[in-house]
């Protein structure tokens, strides 16, 4: 079975900081990762995802992870946060489904990203 | 906007009821998935559609029903309804085949008094 874990529930930076949020999964198989971002009251918009190509993947708004099998890891970074940035972050798994694409995703419990002036 | 709709936004009813949630996926994509979002269980899948056909179950009570219509649009259908029911449902929906990208819509938050 899957499973995804992050660590810390809340992260705070400073405005202009790095941003670094853990994400480490469990799979029997190759994964399929994902990160996706939950703006409050709003649904879950993708960041980035890993389907097995390059290792470091660049997403939308300045963010980027790597990969790393030898850690299971595949953990989210932004070299300098903005306000806007602050929200719910979410790392997903999944498998290869039975021919219909992916299954459903596993998530992961969420960090909450606050954002210092 | 992701191109997913789902209605209604807000659903407040009460224990004991039934309620139908609706969602139409993006222009094209043949995959629907439903997923559950609580404070206490976090996100989870329920149930997943291709073409259809029920492709893949989560961790969907039996109390929980979906389906996929020809024209694509799917619902869930959730009956005898009790307090820890209350949550966001999101809809999400992919192309299907090779596409593992996900696309979720606004989700409808129900309330179950």
């Amino acid at each position: 079975a899957q499973s995804v874990t992050q660590l810390g529930s809340h992260v705070s930076v400073s405005e202009g900081a790095l941003v670094l949020l853990r994400c480490n999964y469990s799979s029997s198989v190759p994964p399929y990762l994902f990160w996706y971002v939950q703006y409050p009251n709003q649904g879950l918009q993708l960041l980035l995802k890993y389907t097995s190509a390059a290792t470091l993947v660049k997403g939308i708004n300045g963010f980027e992870a790597e990969f790393k099998k030898s850690e299971t890891s595949f953990h989210l970074t932004k070299p300098s946060a903005h306000m806007s940035d602050a929200a719910e972050y979410f790392c997903a798994v999944s498998d290869q489904g039975s021919g219909g694409g992916a299954d459903g995703l596993t998530f992961g419990k969420g960090t909450h990203l606050i954002i210092q002036p | 906007d992701s191109g997913v709709t789902q209605t209604p936004k807000h659903l407040i009813t009460a224990t004991g009821q039934r309620v139908t949630l609706r969602c139409s996926p993006r222009s094209g994509d043949l995959s629907v998935y439903w997923y559950q979002q609580s404070l206490d269980q976090g996100l989870q899948f329920l149930i997943q559609y291709y073409n259809g056909e029920e492709r893949a179950k989560g961790n969907i009570l039996e109390r929980f029903s979906a389906q996929q219509f020809p024209d694509l649009h799917s619902e869930l259908n959730l009956s005898s309804l009790e307090l820890g029911d209350s949550a966001l449902y999101f809809c999400a929906s992919s192309a299907g085949g090779t596409s593992w990208t996900q696309y979720f819509g606004p989700g409808t938050r129900l309330t179950v008094l």
